[in-house]
């Protein structure tokens, strides 16, 4: 079955301290990787696409990059306007041609002053 | 001009009662989706259809009805609501099935 997986659950920064959340999953013929940002009482925001292996897209203080297995959102020199929840998500085959936006649980970051 | 919108943001009703939630997208996307947000914040999707044709049921309880009028609208509709049913339901809208889904503000559902 098509998983998703996202860790660490949560993670608390400070202000300047980069670090690195991981996005494993499984699934034959990946169509792409998506990541986004979720802050409190709004919908997910999109933030990258990943298509392939290698691949790296960069926002701001964020970069995300792609292996075969795993995808990392590396943030680099957070402020405390990043802290929010990020999920990935992976088309997962649902039947035929139909394919559903499956997430992982997010992980819920902090970033203390 | 809102891409994703969804009506009402909050809703509050008692067990038993039916409700709906309505969602439009001004992106031109044949594919909508529902999504369940639990407290845990987990996403599960619900139902997806595209171009008006249902496309993906998850073993959603009959009890959702999803109801496509226009490939632009994607309603929601919940009959004898259980305490349970209380979530965030977030609509979203998607060009190819491999380009990014855009997600309304979602609709804070509360079952007292």
């Amino acid at each position: 079955e098509d998983q998703v997986t996202q860790s660490p659950e949560a993670l608390r920064l400070q202000e300047g301290e980069s670090s690195s959340l991981n996005c494993s999953y499984t699934v034959s013929g990946l169509r792409g990787l998506f990541w986004y940002r979720q802050d409190p009482g709004k919908g997910p925001e999109f933030l990258f696409t990943l298509y392939s292996a290698g691949e790296e897209k960069e926002k701001e203080r964020l970069k995300a990059t792609l292996t075969k297995k795993e995808s990392f959102l590396h943030i680099t020199a957070p402020k405390p306007e990043d802290s929010a929840t990020y999920l990935c998500a992976v088309p997962a085959n649902s039947g035929g041609s139909n394919y559903k936006l499956t997430f992982g649980k997010g992980t819920l970051l902090t970033v203390n002053p | 001009d809102t891409a994703v919108s969804q009506t009402p943001k909050y809703l509050v009703t008692q067990m038993g009662n039916d409700k709906s939630i309505k969602c439009e997208q001004n992106l031109g996307h044949d594919t909508m989706y529902w999504y369940k947000q639990d407290s845990k914040k987990f996403l599960k999707i619900m139902f997806s259809y595209n171009n008006k044709e249902l496309i993906i049921n998850e073993t959603v309880p009959n009890r959702f009805s999803p109801k496509s009028p226009d490939k632009a609208h994607l309603n929601l509709h919940i009959n004898s609501l259980e305490l349970g049913d209380s979530a965030v339901y977030f609509c979203a809208s998607r060009g190819w099935v491999n380009t990014e889904a855009f997600f309304g503000q979602g609709t804070r559902l509360t079952v007292v």
